[in-house]
């Protein structure tokens, strides 16, 4: 079945710094992917989006770039913040048996210091 | 704010006993999924309506029910209530059925006793 699979946390860095977040995915065929993420206390969030391959998806200054030759979909931000300390979730849609619903990785959390 | 609205927030119980949790979608959005969070199993898949049909079912125990009513809120009824069954329940809606693009509420926290 599909499952996605995320590197562990927690992953704690200094403000400023890059990030970098692991996903990868086994699926039948090229499902849309996504990145959602929760701060605490909240529901999940759509962060950004893709839907086909070498799509990247963007938003708030985090990228993800959809690579069907490694079933990758690696979260990445240049300079953290301290309000980016989150759990972060990889997701692909499966739409197996006519529904709509998302696979979620296990999640990874996010600390930034200052 | 997603505009989904779940309730009770927090709810205590004990085994055996019978609980019913309730999501109000987003305006306008025909579809609504409920997902399972606990530590050990991570963010699980329950079950999917569109329109008030059941149209995916995931890893759903027996003993778990829902609906989703002509109003379009959804109710999770949970039976039987066992200490494992102590987590976060969220609810979420999208537009349609075409999109992985979920708006979830703040969850309904269980525990069981």
């Amino acid at each position: 079945g599909n499952s996605v699979t995320q590197m562990e946390g927690p992953v704690t860095l200094s403000e400023e710094a890059f990030l970098t977040i692991n996903c990868t995915y086994t699926a039948t065929g090229y499902p849309s992917l996504f990145w959602y993420v929760q701060y605490p206390g909240e529901g999940l969030q759509l962060l950004l989006k893709a839907t086909k391959a070498d799509d990247k998806g963007s938003n708030k200054g985090f990228e993800a770039t959809y690579r069907k030759e490694t079933t990758s979909f690696h979260l990445e931000k240049g300079s953290v913040q301290v309000s980016d300390s989150a759990v972060y979730f990889c997701a692909l849609r499966d739409v197996t048996g006519g529904g709509n619903k998302l696979t979620f990785g296990t999640g990874t959390q996010l600390k930034v210091e200052l | 704010d997603s505009g989904v609205t779940q309730t009770p927030k927090h709810l205590i119980t004990a085994t055996g006993q019978r609980v019913t949790l309730r999501c109000s979608p987003r305006s306008g959005d025909l579809s609504v999924y409920w997902y399972q969070q606990s530590l050990d199993q991570g963010l699980q898949f329950l079950i999917q309506y569109y329109n008030g049909e059941e149209r995916a079912k995931g890893n759903i125990l027996e003993r778990f029910s829902a609906q989703q009513f002509p109003d379009l809120h959804s109710e999770l009824n949970l039976s039987s209530l066992e200490l494992g069954d102590s987590a976060l329940y969220f609810c979420a809606s999208s537009a349609n059925s075409n999109t992985g693009e979920l708006f979830f509420g703040e969850g309904s926290r269980l525990t069981v006793l």
